[in-house]
């Protein structure tokens, strides 16, 4: 399986600012994913992510809001812009496993407070 | 209500229990089933992965899919307290493209030694 890092790990942020979280894989993948994770929710896919292509949101996510940049086939960022308390959660990357597209490998995710 | 539900726990065991851990979904058209381990501040991790109905064993665990009730499991045998952990459900529709996994809320396993 593919091994996924991010950064950061961690993060406390002020509201009405943004954060990139970055995220790299070791051998290159078609798709990407960014998932939110809340606490008493299951992840929740915001959008997807493919090398050369703009990114395909879920409903209730927009690019103004989480821009991400696919500049290669083993990275990817996820910006979470103007930050209010509610974006508070884990932020998460997955990447398709390469023999199943349903399969999917996930990063050890970014923790992010927004105070 | 939510297409996958999963009992959130916590379920609290002793060592060598084995553990039953539930998923109920409601879209007919999920063919593929998975289980997906998550240690606590770690990213998830795949555990098990069955398409269709049947059961799928891979060392003290086994999957376990009844899509007439739409229903699946995983049973952990001999449980150790390394299994503590969040367990969560996943299911997609079809294999062709690709298409979005829906996750349960997980739930929460606690095997004390």
């Amino acid at each position: 399986s593919a091994v996924i890092s991010q950064k950061p790990s961690r993060d406390i942020c002020q509201r009405g600012t943004s954060l990139t979280i970055q995220c790299q894989v070791d051998s290159q993948v078609t798709m990407m994913f960014w998932y939110r994770q809340q606490p008493g929710q299951s992840l929740t896919l915001i959008a997807t992510a493919n090398q050369g292509s703009e990114a395909t949101y879920e409903s209730g996510f927009v690019i103004d809001k989480f821009p991400i940049s696919r500049p290669n086939l083993t990275f990817s960022t996820l910006t979470v812009s103007n930050m209010s308390p509610e974006d508070s959660s884990i932020y998460l990357c997955s990447v398709d496993s390469g023999v199943r597209t349903d399969t999917q490998y996930f990063g050890p995710g970014t923790r992010l407070t927004v105070l | 209500q939510k297409e996958v539900e999963q009992d959130p726990g916590p379920l609290s065991v002793p060592e060598g229990a084995i553990v039953s851990l539930n998923c109920t979904y409601s879209n007919s058209a999920f063919q593929y089933f998975m289980w997906y381990r998550q240690y606590s501040r770690k990213g998830p991790e795949l555990l098990m992965y069955t398409y269709s109905s049947g059961n799928k064993e891979d060392g003290r665990f086994t999957a376990q899919v009844d899509k007439s009730s739409k229903y699946i499991s995983l049973f952990i045998r001999d449980s150790q307290p390394s299994d503590s952990a969040t367990y969560l459900c996943a299911m997609s529709a079809r294999n062709t493209g690709f298409q979005k996994l829906v996750f349960g809320t997980g739930t929460r396993l606690l095997v004390s030694p």
